[in-house]
């Protein structure tokens, strides 16, 4: 019954590597985010997509980038990892209809450490 | 001035009794407002949402909400040590973004 899937739940990645964060939904939804949390600082948003090849940055966009090929899948990239990266990296999924009346639904997270 | 404001906490209350969570927000174009539940670890997860004014109850929870005062709470009656978690207050920006607030840490004494 997993909806919104993240393909790792813990990674550990050394500085400078080129770091791939993937989520897939499959639910149909149009919108698709990118988050990180840490503590103290809450959830903040870094990228986020309303369709199919479409972007928008969020507010921390510095140091990632972000695919989405297909309506199912959005990608996370870090282009060239730094050890202040090291996070929680949650994806989510929203629809298109009403005023995000039914709000998101969240991956489990992916816990990424760089080194 | 934050966009969503919460009181961290954490706050503590006993079993059984009822636990007040708040929130504020600065937008007045925002519609609908989400509270989610976090445990340790875990991803967030939608609770309860309220786009109308007044109460909206589901359960042990009641979600409320005053536009005029630009103010969100909820409620969770009875409450279990299983209710122990961080809950975040959301509200929509724009078309379908959400912006959250830092959340606040609940822990229900047995």
């Amino acid at each position: 019954d997993v909806k919104v899937t993240q393909s790792s739940r813990y990674l550990v990645k050394r500085t400078g590597e080129k770091v791939f964060l993937e989520c897939v939904q499959d639910m149909d939804h149009e919108n698709m985010f990118w988050y990180r949390q840490d503590p103290g600082l809450g959830l903040r948003l870094i990228y986020f997509s309303y369709d199919v090849k479409m972007k928008e940055k969020g507010d921390i966009p510095e140091g990632y980038s972000v695919s989405r090929e297909k309506k199912e899948r959005f990608s996370l990239i870090l282009e060239s990892a730094s050890t202040n990266q090291t996070s929680m990296y949650l994806c989510a999924s929203s629809s298109a209809s009403g005023q995000g009346s039914y709000g998101y639904t969240f991956g489990s997270g992916t816990r990424l450490t760089v080194v | 001035q934050k966009e969503v404001e919460q009181n961290s906490g954490p706050l503590s209350v006993p079993e059984g009794a009822i636990a007040s969570l708040n929130c504020t927000y600065s937008d007045r174009g925002s519609q609908s407002f989400f509270w989610y539940r976090q445990y340790s670890g875990k991803s967030p997860e939608l609770i309860m949402f309220i786009y109308s004014n007044g109460d909206k109850e589901d359960g042990r929870f009641t979600a409320q909400l005053n536009k005029a005062s630009q103010y969100v709470s909820l409620l969770i009656r009875d409450s279990q040590p299983s209710d122990s978690a961080t809950y975040l207050c959301a509200a929509i920006q724009g078309a379908q973004k959400l912006v959250f607030g830092q959340g606040t840490r609940l822990t229900i004494n047995p």
